[in-house]
This record gives C-alpha cells, structure tokens and sequence, in this order.
C-alpha cells in the first residue's frame, strides 16, 4: 500500500535559520506529492505540490523536489519567520482511477522563536 | 478561487443531540470527503463522495451520515456522538484522483 514517512520534530528553531523537514515514500506508479501546513486553529492549507520526477514545487519561500530514484520529497526554506510556526504535513495521492485516498505523513510541529 | 466553506465554525452538543455541519465548494469538483482530524494528528479519511454518489465510507459508526445534495454541496448529520467523537471536522475537494485536494477550515465539534 501506499505509505509515507517524514520526520515527527517537533522542531524549535530562531528566526532566519534554515529549515528542512524530510519526508519519503512508499507508493506503486507514479503518485503527486503534496505539502499541507496547519496554522493554530485553522485548516489545512495546500503549501506546494508536485506531479513528476523532478518537479519542483514551492510557495512562500518554501521549496521541494520530487525525487524517484530516493522517493523524498523533502521541504525546504532559507530563512524562517515566527510566523511560519505550524503542523506540516507531507501527503501522497495515487494517480489511479477511483482510488481518492490521500496518504498523510504524522505531522513536523514546526516553531519560530524571535 | 480555490475555497471550501464549511459552517459551523464550532458546535457543541450534547450526547442526544441531532446536529449537522456543512460544506460547499463552487470550484466544480467532482470528489468531496470528509475527513476527522484530532489535534497535531493527520486528518483520518471518513466518506468520499464521487459524481454525488457515496464511493468511500472507511467503516464510520453509524452515527455519522453523509449526504450530498448536489455537486456543490455536502452535509455531516451527526447524531448520539459520544465524547471521543470531539475533533475537527474537515470537509475538502478535488477535481479527480491525483489531483489537488483542497480542505475548508473545518467545523471543532465538542461533544458534552
């Protein structure tokens, strides 16, 4: 089945430090892969995504390759802001026909301190 | 316009209460779900709904019932919920499978 793993922090980091959050996966053909960040109290917001081998997604600074041959997807920024604290979540969806299920990773609790 | 709206924002109710919560996407989507999300977990899929017909019920008590009235629209009826059913409630949408889902900002349901 399909499955995917990223790493459950929580991460602590300063304003302006680099942030990476690793995440893999399990999947048969080719699946899209997905970053979904939470803020406190709201929903989850769609941050980046991609569809192919090398595509690179990014949004807000935010930024990650969909690498094949290491299935990762791993999520990337420059420099950090306190307002960047929240729940990320790296997300598969298989490409198949009626097959509608998005697979989660357990969630990185990410916070910014000034 | 990539929005899903979901009403209530918040709902409390008691044990014996008969409640519903709401959601509607005006993007054209042919997929809704509904998804459980307790805190700082992933959200856990509950139905799926396909062309307004039900193609996914991930073996939820039958206390919780979907319905989808039209393509646009997707209702939660709730009813005898017990505590544990505390969460939030996200109802999200897709053009297909693969493609993009995009979740509303969810209903926090407390049961008392």
């Amino acid at each position: 089945g399909n499955s995917v793993t990223q790493m459950e922090g929580p991460v602590t980091l300063s304003e302006e430090a680099f942030l990476t959050i690793n995440c893999t996966y399990t999947a048969t053909g080719y699946p899209s892969l997905f970053w979904y960040v939470q803020y406190p109290g709201e929903g989850l917001q769609l941050l980046l995504k991609a569809t192919k081998a090398d595509d690179k997604g990014s949004n807000k600074g935010f930024e990650a390759t969909y690498r094949k041959e290491t299935t990762s997807f791993h999520l990337e920024k420059g420099s950090v802001q306190v307002s960047d604290s929240a729940v990320y979540f790296c997300a598969l969806s298989p490409r198949v026909s009626n097959d509608y299920k998005l697979s989660f990773g357990a969630g990185t609790t990410v916070t910014v301190r000034a | 316009d990539t929005e899903v709206t979901q009403t209530p924002k918040h709902l409390v109710m008691g044990m014996t209460n008969k409640k519903s919560l709401k959601c509607e996407q005006h993007m054209g989507h042919r997929a809704m779900y509904w998804y459980k999300q307790k805190a700082k977990k992933p959200p856990e899929l509950m139905f799926v709904y396909s062309y307004e017909k039900l193609s996914i019920n991930e073996s939820v008590p039958s206390r919780f019932s979907p319905e989808c009235p039209n393509s646009s629209l997707l209702n939660l009826h709730l009813h005898a919920l017990q505590p544990e059913d505390s969460a939030l409630y996200l109802c999200a949408s897709s053009q297909a499978p693969g493609n993009t889902i995009y979740f509303g900002e969810g209903s926090w349901l407390t049961v008392v």
